[in-house]
């Protein structure tokens, strides 16, 4: 079964600056997609990056990118010049590509900006 | 932002009332699913649905059930609430082209 960690339950990053988030997957499939969620307090959840498996191009939105590792079965989300709006969770997801169409989130990252 | 909807945003109700948590969205989804999340906790997956007709139970037991009678509409319902049904709620759907998941706002249920 696949499964999907975040080891940083929380981190910092002062405003303007740069801050990485960790993910880290286990999967047997060659084929899948991952992505980034971030859940505002009390706000919607909404994605923010995606990542097919099979494209080696890391996938850039903006201020946010990834650094996808297919080797290493790791999906770390960069987030450039940090703003308090950013201030939020973030949750890595997992999703095979066909079966039961369940996604895979990991347990999220708590991001603290600091004025 | 996607056309995903939750009624009620927040329930506050007494222990043994039966509730139905709505859940709709316009976008012709067939995929949809409910999450259980406790505030700035992981998401718990408690049902999903392939599509009309089409139910099955998450990776959390739940005590809740859902149904699926048309294709934008997911309702959730608790027959008998519990303090431990105490939660956040969250409606998700998705479509084979795009992948991601689109979510909705949530309703959070406390039970007294």
């Amino acid at each position: 079964a696949q499964t999907v960690t975040q080891s940083q339950p929380e981190m910092s990053v002062q405003e303007a600056e740069t801050v990485t988030l960790s993910c880290t997957y286990d999967t047997s499939e060659s084929d899948y997609y991952l992505f980034w969620y971030k859940q505002p307090p009390s706000r919607q959840m909404i994605l923010v990056i995606r990542q097919e498996a099979y494209k080696q191009q890391n996938a850039t939105e903006n201020r946010f990118s990834v650094n996808f590792q297919k080797a290493a079965k790791s999906f770390s989300l960069k987030i450039s010049d940090s703003q308090l709006g950013d201030a939020a969770m973030y949750f890595c997801a997992y999703r095979s590509p066909s079966g039961t169409y369940k996604y895979i989130f990991g347990t999220g990252t708590r991001l603290k900006v600091l004025a | 932002e996607a056309d995903i909807y939750q009624t009620p945003r927040y329930l506050v109700i007494g222990t043994g009332k039966k509730i139905t948590l709505e859940c709709s969205q316009t976008m012709g989804h067939d995929k949809m699913y409910w999450y259980q999340q406790d505030p700035g906790m992981e998401l718990h997956l408690i049902h999903y649905s392939y599509g009309v007709n089409s139910t099955e139970k998450g990776d959390l037991s739940s005590e809740s059930t859902v149904s699926r009678i048309r294709t934008e509409h997911f309702p959730l319902t608790l027959e008998s609430a519990r303090p431990s049904h105490t939660s956040q709620y969250l409606c998700a759907s998705s479509v084979d082209r795009a992948y991601e998941q689109y979510f909705g706002p949530g309703t959070r249920l406390t039970v007294t």
